[in-house]
């Protein structure tokens, strides 16, 4: 248990679907990021999030769609993805500054697009 | 770009030392981490090593040198429970410390 928690943990959907991951923290961190694990790829950063405000959006595709309402939760919005979007999304969070910036890492949701 | 490079695989036998090396881009960097993945589960840190040198934290070791871009992760006493991906990180950027990550090294101890 890192303290950081993901639903749900399995999820398939139909590319017109539309459907939404949860991300929760009580870690008192202010920086919340997704990423992206597909087989034989590094961890992909997709976005980051400080103080509740988008920092970094790593060229992703518009049909992902993060929502931070506030430091310790943080959502993605999904709508009309594709097969290829098929893997495991992990949230993760971390104190802000560089002293002991280490990032906590949920569970992840693993996504299914049929 | 901010490439980590690792080795996709590595072998190793009980009770040895494995040594897992990893190059990274310096422009931006603050830090590098080493997180453990077992298959299925959430990456876990292992260490964070800032200044240049060796960082021993049990039967784990870390070793950095910024000048050089490089740093390695050292397993002594390889138990078989260390059969996991190994993910390199480098923290990148400013307050946030963006991580990016390498591919993995897939370690299996063996017998």
């Amino acid at each position: 248990e890192t303290g950081v928690t993901q639903t749900p943990r399995h999820l398939v959907m139909g590319m017109t679907n539309k459907k939404s991951l949860k991300c929760e923290q009580h870690l008192g961190h202010n920086a919340m990021y997704w990423y992206k694990q597909s087989a034989k790829k590094p961890l992909e950063l997709m976005f980051v999030y400080n103080f509740k405000e988008q920092t970094e959006n790593n060229s992703v595709p518009s049909r992902f769609s993060p929502e931070c309402p506030n430091s310790s939760h943080l959502f993605l919005h999904l709508h009309t993805l594709q097969p290829e979007d098929s893997a495991l999304y992990l949230c993760a969070s971390s104190p802000t500054g560089r002293i002991n910036p280490e990032a906590f890492f949920g569970q992840g949701t693993r996504l299914t697009v049929v | 770009g901010q490439n980590i490079d690792q080795p996709t695989e590595m072998t190793a036998t009980e009770g040895a030392i494995v040594q897992i090396n990893c190059t990274y881009q310096t422009s931006g960097f603050n830090g590098l981490f080493w997180y453990q993945q077992h298959a299925g589960e959430a990456p876990t840190f292992l260490s964070y090593n800032v200044l240049d040198g060796l960082e021993e934290k049990g039967r784990f070791s870390s070793f950095l040198s910024r000048s050089k871009g490089y740093s390695y992760l050292l397993l002594k006493e390889l138990q078989m429970k260390d059969s996991a991906s190994y993910l390199c990180a480098g923290g990148y950027g400013g307050a946030t410390n963006k991580l990016i990550f390498g591919t993995g090294t897939l370690l299996a101890v063996q017998p």
